[in-house]
């Protein structure tokens, strides 16, 4: 089984709706959880981080952990054409490795 | 705004050859990064490194691959043998803090073309 699990899309969507990204993994030593905006030919961008369980919003931008579940969620409220990137979840553990693991990342087109 | 640099964009060598990736990680980080990015996969964590010593490495990180910071502003990634499969893009990053609660930047990578 993987570390995290991210699904690749390509999603499409009409501009704004409202969109779910979600990641699943199967450490349990995962306790930062990160979503990164990924262009292309660009490097991932920091969009949001959350530590262990809950919600944090920004924005038009929410993101939930749910540590039970092993399941994060990116939501994107009011989507528009330049959110239209890869989508990168990324975990760090408390403990053993504390570099960025992450998701294969989605591919987001959001059609004007 | 402060950003990460590297350079070159894109480079192409022949299997067998020696490459550097160059990086000009923001001025008042501390703790310093190479991840990969081979076409269609995921960003890999290769090496971290911190006060001119590697802190943690992966297990792509092998003989092959070493990490300098030549300068008080420069820091590399060397491929002493370039084989085929370590075509992919080459992203350095830094962060004030290590891992934890912090956010690392990344610079626009270096696409690697081994031919």
């Amino acid at each position: 089984q993987k570390e995290v699990e991210q699904d690749p899309g390509p999603l499409s969507v009409p501009e704004g709706a409202i969109v779910s990204l979600n990641c699943t993994y199967s450490n349990s030593a995962f306790q930062y959880f990160m979503w990164y905006r990924q262009y292309s030919r660009k490097g991932p961008e920091l969009l949001m981080y959350t530590y262990s369980s809950g919600n944090k919003e920004d924005g038009r931008f929410t993101a939930q952990v749910d540590k039970s579940s092993k399941y994060i969620s990116l939501f994107i409220r009011d989507s528009q054409p330049s959110d239209s990137a890869t989508y990168l979840c990324a975990m760090i553990a408390d403990t053993g490795r504390r570099a960025l693991t992450f998701g294969s990342g989605t591919r987001l087109q959001v059609q004007p | 705004e402060p950003e990460v640099t590297q350079t070159p964009s894109h480079q192409v060598t022949q299997m067998g050859q020696e490459v550097i990736l160059r990086c000009v990680p923001i001025s008042n980080h501390l703790y310093f990064y190479w991840y990969r990015q081979i076409l269609g996969q995921k960003v890999e964590f290769l090496v971290s490194f911190y006060n001119n010593e590697i802190s943690e490495k992966s297990e792509i990180f092998d003989d092959q691959f070493s990490v300098e910071r030549p300068d008080g502003s420069n820091f590399t990634l060397k491929i002493r043998s370039t084989k085929l499969e370590d075509s992919a893009m080459y992203f350095c990053a830094s962060s004030e803090q290590e891992g934890l609660n912090t956010e690392a930047f990344f610079g626009q990578g270096t696409r690697l073309t081994v031919v």
